[in-house]
Formats: C-alpha cells, sequence, structure tokens
C-alpha cells in the first residue's frame, strides 16, 4: 500500500540553524501539507501546497518557514533560523484531491533545537 | 469546521468492541465526519469518514445518527495495537473545503488485556 515517508526520522539542531525535513508523498497525490505537534499538545495545520504554490497557512507558518517541491517526488519543509520552541513532531501528509479530501500522514520527523 | 466533542478517555478489553463516540451537534449539511488515529507519536492514521450513510471498512464501522449530530466509531474486535488517540474531525470534504485538518484533543483509548 502506498505511504508518505519523511526523512530523517530525528533531527538535533542548535538553535539559530537552518533545517531542511524532506517528504516523499504518495505518488499520485496532488496536495500536499505540513502539520506539527509540540510533545503533549494537539496536532497543528502549518501549511498546504498545490501546482508549486501555497493554497492556506496557519499564523504558525511565519517567513522563517517556507515549502518547496524541488523535484517530482520530494516535498520539503524549510525552517531558516530555529527556535527552541520548533521543538516539535512535523508531519508531512498528502491527499489526491483538494480541500476536504482524505490526508495520508507520513511517520513524522522529530525535531530537537538544543 | 463543526466543532466535535469527544470523552477524554475510554478503556476496552481487548477481544470486545470498541465504541467511541463523537459529538458534532452544530454539523452542516454538507460536513463529512471524519476519524483518525495516533499511535504514541506516530503519524495520524486515517480510519473512516462518512456524510450519512453507515460506513464499515476493514478497520472499522462509522455509525452516524440519523439527525446526523452524533456518531460512533467501532472497532468490532480491540487489540492492544488499538491503543491510541482517537480524533473525530467534521469537515467540508470536496474541492470546497478548507485544506487544514483541525485536530482536538481526541479521545484516549486503552485496551486492556
Amino acid at each position: 500500500e502506498p505511504e508518505v515517508t519523511q526523512t530523517p526520522s530525528h533531527q538535533v539542531t542548535q538553535m539559530g540553524q537552518e533545517v531542511i525535513l524532506r517528504c516523499v508523498p504518495i505518488s499520485n497525490h496532488l496536495y500536499f501539507y505540513w502539520y506539527r505537534q509540540i510533545l503533549g499538545q494537539k496536532v497543528e495545520f502549518l501549511v498546504s501546497f498545490y501546482n508549486n504554490e501555497i493554497s492556506e497557512k496557519s499564523e504558525i507558518f511565519d517567513d522563517q518557514f517556507s515549502v518547496e517541491r524541488p523535484d517530482g517526488s520530494n516535498f520539503t519543509l524549510k525552517i531558516r533560523s530555529t527556535k527552541l520552541e520548533d521543538s516539535a513532531m512535523y508531519f508531512c501528509a498528502s491527499s489526491e484531491q483538494p480541500g476536504g479530501d482524505t490526508q495520508y500522514f507520513g511517520p513524522g520527523t522529530r525535531l530537537t533545537v538544543l | 469546521d463543526a466543532k466535535t466533542t469527544q470523552p477524554t478517555s475510554m478503556d476496552c478489553a481487548e477481544g470486545r468492541a470498541a465504541n467511541l463516540p463523537c459529538n458534532h451537534s452544530t454539523i452542516s449539511g454538507n460536513e463529512y465526519v471524519y476519524w483518525y488515529r495516533q499511535i504514541h507519536s506516530q503519524g495520524p492514521q486515517y480510519i473512516i469518514h462518512g456524510l450519512k450513510n453507515n460506513e464499515t471498512n476493514e478497520m472499522a464501522s462509522l455509525i452516524i445518527t440519523e439527525d446526523r449530530k452524533s456518531s460512533t466509531l467501532i472497532l468490532p474486535h480491540a487489540t492492544l495495537r488499538d491503543t491510541a488517540v482517537y480524533y473525530c474531525i467534521v469537515r467540508v470534504s470536496g474541492g470546497a473545503g478548507s485544506y487544514q485538518l483541525t485536530f482536538g484533543k481526541g479521545t484516549k483509548l486503552s485496551v486492556i488485556p
């Protein structure tokens, strides 16, 4: 069964450093998403992406964050200058159709900012 | 998207059916009921969704009341691997919907041997 994959599974970085989290969505899906979950808190939406453009973003997704689909398979989330409060699980998701279509999630990347 | 209310936690004996309720009294006619679960800190896993008819797949059944103000997710024979947080999410489906899934706190289901 097709699945969303994410790398790395765990990333440790120093405050102020840039990190790139990578995702490979399900191959025939066209809509891509990033969510995050701070330890012990709810899963929160960050951004959605389609046709090389951001479709929707939350207040969390500020200028420190960016997303890109650099090739036909990868979807990346970049945090330019990490802060301690960026420590969280980051989940990528994809869907075949936009809007309310079923989203399928990857296993997540645990980001630890020291 | 309509607001949902779920119990904070539930226990279920292994092998028995787990019935997880969800109230969504403000649901609109074009909003679907989605269920996801999250095992430990893994990515949310899609379970099932429905509009007004009851639905069944290989993982679970979804029973939606006739007035659509509440629903129940049924895991017919719960196993220890079903221990997870279960999220009920109401949202518009199709191209008119918002892109984001809004997760609440969900119900922590503990399956007990």
